[in-house]
């Protein structure tokens, strides 16, 4: 079984222009969450959807946003990009929420410049 | 909020044992997460335990203590290929698949 996949595997933008990140879960996997890694403040929590709908939402601006899709692939967007975006954003894709055992894309390396 | 506690750095020497803690404080409590990160790498999941006591995969071991808040992740014969980051991460009642990691503890192992 294929594992999680996102792309594209690495970003470079500049200040002000806007990115969408892609994430494919695992195949019957209906729960996508997605996370920012820096090495200052580690990994933190963005969003998750499930079933076409955002469940929980982390502690980012607005300029943060995401959908999923009804066959569950989801996208994240970041809009008007700061040098602080700069980071590795990670999928993570589960059964359904609060089910247990979540397993982690290889990440979008996004550099801002 | 929630405080998630392990250890920056650690070393260890190839072939012997080392332990990883991890203290949490949180509300909800709904089970601990054990990762494995390489550098460059994503996350590699290790355990998850929602039931108090240890869990043994392999060369890997994970406990759980609800009542102290406190959690352990255990690696036996190690290798140099263990050398890695180890994220402890915690999911709360209905916060859904949201994971609050702490900082992760890099281990290194010697020959």
């Amino acid at each position: 079984k294929a594992g999680v996949t996102q792309t594209p595997r690495y970003l470079i933008k500049t200040r002000g222009q806007q990115v969408t990140l892609s994430c494919s879960p695992i195949s019957g996997h209906r729960s996508v969450s997605w996370y920012q890694q820096t090495p200052g403040q580690g990994l933190q929590f963005l969003f998750e959807y499930f079933s076409e709908t955002q469940r929980n939402k982390g502690n980012f601006p607005g300029r943060f946003s995401g959908r999923q899709f009804s066959n569950s692939r989801s996208e994240m967007n970041v809009s008007t990009l700061e040098l602080g975006d700069s980071a590795l954003y990670l999928c993570a894709s589960s059964l359904e929420p609060g089910q247990g055992e979540q397993y982690f894309g290889p990440g979008t390396r996004l550099t801002v410049t | 909020g929630q405080n998630i506690d392990q250890p920056t750095e650690m070393t260890a020497t190839e072939g012997a044992i080392v332990q990883i803690n991890c203290t949490y404080q949180t509300s909800g409590f709904n089970g601990l997460f054990w990762y494995q990160q390489h550098a460059g790498e994503a996350p590699t999941f290790l355990s998850y335990n929602v039931l108090d006591g240890l869990e043994e995969k392999g060369r890997f071991s994970s406990f759980l203590s609800r009542s102290k808040g406190y959690s352990y992740l255990l690696l036996k014969e190690l290798q140099m290929k263990d050398s890695a980051s180890y994220l402890c991460a915690v999911m709360r009642n209905n916060a859904g698949n949201m994971l609050t990691f702490g900082g992760g503890t890099r281990l290194m192992v010697k020959p």
